[in-house]
């Protein structure tokens, strides 16, 4: 079982919807969580960090984290052709400092 | 706030040769840097991690005499790919982090270099 989990997509949804990103992890003793948006050829951009359970929202991007369910999702709501780039989970588990990665979520937004 | 550098963008050598990429901290000091890798398609692999004034500490399967990492500052790390072959051929990435406590720990990347070697 991989430590961060999530579906490789690619996940289509039409402008304007709200597109929904989950990750699961495997490590209970995991305290950090964060979310990046990746775009073709460039770098992992962080959008939002989560550490408590519920949602934590900025401007369109909402995170949720259920640590008794090992779940942590992302919400774009009003998603823009824009928004099309793979979305990352990365996970600090209890072991330390580093980031832990699942392996992205690929997102379409269709004009 | 939170601005990592990192030169050159892109670089293209002859086989056998070294190559320098710098990682640097704008706005904050960084006391661990870390290097990724990422080939196309696939997800970021981590190399090494480096905190400032001790040797990186390098993952399973990655040549700590290939990959040479110095980090002689709090805001400024080095990967030096000594001896490059076609197979080093990939995107690079650094991280850095300022190194909270309490496992709350931001890393923040660098816009990466794109190595290719002939």
């Amino acid at each position: 079982q991989k430590e961060v989990e999530q579906n490789s997509g690619p996940l289509s949804v039409p402008e304007g919807a709200i597109a929904s990103l989950n990750c699961t992890y495997s490590d209970r003793g995991s305290q950090s969580f964060f979310w990046y948006r990746q775009y073709s050829g460039k770098s992992p951009e962080l959008i939002m960090s989560i550490y408590s359970n519920g949602d934590k929202e900025d401007g369109r991007f909402t995170a949720q984290l259920n640590k008794a369910s090992q779940y942590v999702s992302l919400l774009i709501r009003d998603s823009q052709p824009s928004d099309s780039a793979t979305y990352l989970c990365a996970v600090i588990t209890n072991a330390g400092n580093m980031l832990t990665f699942g392996g992205g979520t690929r997102l379409m937004v269709k004009p | 706030g939170a601005v990592v550098s990192q030169h050159p963008s892109r670089v293209i050598c002859k086989s056998g040769t070294s190559v320098k990429i710098e990682c640097r901290s704008l706005d904050f000091q960084a006391t661990t840097m870390f290097w990724y890798r990422q080939f196309p398609k696939q997800s970021l692999m981590l190399m090494a991690t480096s905190n400032e004034g001790s040797k990186a500490t390098y993952e399973q399967g990655v040549e700590k005499d290939k990959f040479l990492i110095n980090h002689a500052s709090l805001t400024l790390s080095t990967l030096t790919v000594t001896s490059a072959h076609p197979e080093d051929s990939s995107f690079y990435i650094c991280s850095a982090s300022s190194g909270e406590a309490g496992g709350t720990d931001t890393q923040y990347f660098g816009p990466g270099t794109r190595l290719t070697v002939l």
